[in-house]
């Protein structure tokens, strides 16, 4: 079955950084586009970037613009975020979800998530 | 940006009953072109990740049972679960993807009264 399984999240330090990885299984990893999305503890759901099947074209919500970096690694069914100059703003659960084919449009499934927690 | 808004915040419904949630894009999400609005519903429950219901605001995900469905145009749209079953109870969103940033509504939360 379809899998995203998310890892590499944890505690650090504002400035910090963190590296997210997101692992797909059950399905044709390089045909699709693929989505970070973040949930702020108790808050709603908010795009973070995404990317096209091939690595282009690449998007990225402004509130990490310049900060973070999303690519994928479609030899090892990997997604990946680098995430620099972390804040306490950024704070929240990232989840990697799968778009379509032809576009990002709907999004489904979604990993479990990994936290990322920010603060000194 | 385009801004959707969800109503209500919360609902409580009866077990078996209907419950409605609205949502509103402060712009059209309707392309002409395709004769498509591009709105989607997720769900999610407490603990778990989202998960699609609908899309193309009408069309139900496979699997989704069919006590869910979408309907609306343009700006209005409208998530219905015709009887409400104990494992409905979550937050459900609304997610525009016609124009970037994609953006969700704020999220409501089903309980049951």
């Amino acid at each position: 079955q379809v899998q995203l399984v998310e890892s590499g999240g944890g505690l650090v330090k504002p400035g910090g950084s963190l590296r997210l990885s997101c692992t797909a299984s059950g399905f044709t990893f390089n045909d699709y586009y693929m989505i970070w999305i973040r949930q702020a503890p108790g808050k709603g759901l908010e795009w973070v970037s995404y990317i096209g099947s091939s690595g282009t074209p690449i998007h990225y919500a402004d509130s990490v613009k310049g900060r973070f970096t999303i690519s994928r690694d479609n030899a090892k069914n990997s997604l990946y975020l680098q995430m620099n100059s972390l804040r306490a703003e950024d704070t929240a659960v990232y989840y990697c979800a799968r778009g379509q084919v032809s576009s990002v449009w709907y999004l489904g499934p979604w990993g479990q998530g990994t936290l990322v927690t920010v603060s000194s | 940006d385009i801004v959707m808004t969800q109503s209500p915040d919360s609902l409580a419904v009866s077990l078996g009953e209907r419950a409605t949630i609205n949502c509103k894009s402060s712009q059209s999400v309707f392309y002409s072109s395709n004769n498509k609005n591009y709105l989607a519903w997720y769900q999610q429950k407490p603990g778990q990740p989202p998960k699609l219901l609908i899309y193309w605001a009408s069309t139900r995900e496979s699997g989704v049972p069919d006590r869910f469905s979408g309907s609306g145009s343009g700006t209005d749209f409208t998530l219905t679960i015709s009887s409400l079953q104990a494992e409905d109870v979550a937050d459900y969103y609304c997610e525009q993807y016609y124009g970037l940033p994609y953006t969700f509504g704020q999220g409501t939360t089903v309980e049951i009264k």
